[in-house]
């Protein structure tokens, strides 16, 4: 059984481009939430996809869209990036759609927007 | 959603038990009480869940109290390695709503 992994590891943007970060869920698991991290914080909710649809979302701009796929794995994408853009991006992902299981992270992706 | 308060750090010496406290005054009757731990550029790992009384398992402890207000999380005899973020989230039991976590307690644990 894999656990979550993400790519890349790193990640430098500069102000106004766009990004494409990705996530493959643990073996068995229909749902992936995606957290955003700044230094020294805890994380942040984004949003969460079950079986392709999203199925919550938290305080981000529209700029901040996602995908799932047949396979369970996601996409997080960023437009016209901004300097506070830059974060740990956290994905998680879970057996069901709902909070109190457990959701098991990946190791994120360090994103610098200059 | 509940809020959860917890110190924002703590120190210990190896060997030692550490017990970390949360409060969540407006917790919901569905609402979990779930704990994650964190080291420096890895992601959150959950360590321990409970709804009532004391919930255990081969990592932690999870106390928590008939009103439900608040819940200790235990580590017996820590060592350097249980160096890092410990996190307390409240969620209710529905569908799509976010983990909400705040900033955590870091344990600094020394020889």
């Amino acid at each position: 059984e894999t656990g979550v992994t993400q790519s890349p590891t790193h990640l430098i943007k500069t102000r106004g481009q766009q990004v494409t970060l990705r996530c493959s869920s643990q073996s068995g698991h229909n749902t992936v939430s995606w957290y955003q991290q700044a230094l020294g914080q805890g994380p942040q909710f984004i949003f969460q996809y079950y079986r392709e649809e999203e199925n919550g979302r938290g305080n981000f701009p529209p700029r901040f869209s996602g995908l799932q796929f047949p396979n369970y794995s996601s996409e997080l994408n960023v437009n016209a990036l901004e300097l506070d853009d830059s974060a740990l991006y956290l994905c998680a992902s879970s057996a069901l759609a709902g909070p109190q299981e457990t959701q098991y992270f990946g190791p994120g992706t360090r994103l610098l927007v200059l | 959603l509940a809020k959860t308060t917890q110190p924002i750090s703590m120190d210990s010496y190896e060997g030692q038990e550490v017990n970390i406290t949360c409060s969540h005054n407006n917790i919901a009757t569905n609402d979990y009480i779930t704990w994650y731990q964190q080291f420096p550029s890895q992601g959150p790992r959950f360590i321990i869940q409970g709804y009532k009384t004391k919930v255990t398992n081969e990592v932690a402890s999870l106390f928590i109290p008939a009103d439900r207000k608040s819940s200790t999380l235990s580590l017996p005899r820590v060592s350097l390695s249980d160096t890092a973020v410990y996190y307390c989230l409240v969620a209710p039991n529905q569908a799509g709503t976010a983990l909400i976590f705040g900033k955590g307690t870091t344990l600094s644990v020394s020889s």
